[in-house]
């Protein structure tokens, strides 16, 4: 199976902050690459699909970069609201796998 | 608009067989597959599977392949999935997805989530 490693495993960081979370495959999964938000309680929202796509009714301070085996979502001015955990997903095989979650936290 | 709405939650003992249901509407179900997630206690989330509704074609996680079945009613909408043999550490909120778009597997449009409890 292909193995998404997520870090930081958790962050602190202030309101209008630029936060950088990295995703690495242990191997190349070309651009198939999703981020997601988590909030306690709801379901998961799509926030980058294709690794750099943002989803319709994203917030514009949300970006997604990179390809291959690579990856950055980027938080340009950290919201109250974006208190959350993040994962990546790669479906770009038959076996789709989960990185294990940012959680970001507020200073 | 676009629903995906779950079955109730479920209490089962270890060994049993639990099945999750998933209705659609608001779009033309055959056009999207549908994945199916899960979140156990304190864990992150966890890929189970994902079907076409269009031709059936599945693919599923490797620690639950022999144990999980999704299928489809075009009839009515709905998707399911079934996991058998079910142990303490099948514990978890399952969710359905649809697909982001046609010709693209990313999970978009969740259902609420549906607990599933294993305890003996």
């Amino acid at each position: 199976d292909i193995q998404m490693t997520q870090s930081p495993s958790s962050l602190s960081a202030y309101v209008g902050d630029r936060v950088t979370i990295t995703c690495r495959a242990s191997q190349s999964v070309s651009n198939y690459l999703n981020w997601y938000q988590h909030e306690p309680g709801k379901a998961p929202k799509l926030l980058i699909y294709g690794a750099s796509s943002l989803q319709s009714g994203v917030p514009l301070r949300f970006s997604g970069s990179g390809s291959g085996t690579d990856f950055t979502l980027t938080i340009s001015g950290l919201q109250p609201e974006d208190f959350a955990t993040y994962y990546c997903l790669q479906n770009y095989d038959s076996f789709w796998t989960f990185g294990q979650g940012t959680k970001v936290e507020f200073k | 608009q676009i629903q995906l709405v779950q079955s109730g939650g479920e209490v089962k003992k270890p060994g049993a067989s639990v099945k999750v249901s998933c209705k659609t509407s608001g779009y033309t179900f055959t056009s999207y597959g549908i994945s199916w997630i899960r979140q156990a206690p304190g864990q992150g989330l966890e890929w189970v599977g994902w079907i076409s509704a269009y031709n059936g074609e599945k693919k599923s996680a490797k620690k639950l392949q022999d144990r999980v079945s999704m299928t489809t009613d075009t009839s009515t909408s709905t998707a399911y999935m079934e996991l058998r043999s079910l142990r303490s550490d099948d514990t978890a909120i399952y969710y359905c997805a649809r697909d982001v778009r046609v010709y693209d597997s990313s999970p978009n449009y969740w259902g609420q989530g549906t607990l599933v409890t294993v305890s003996s």
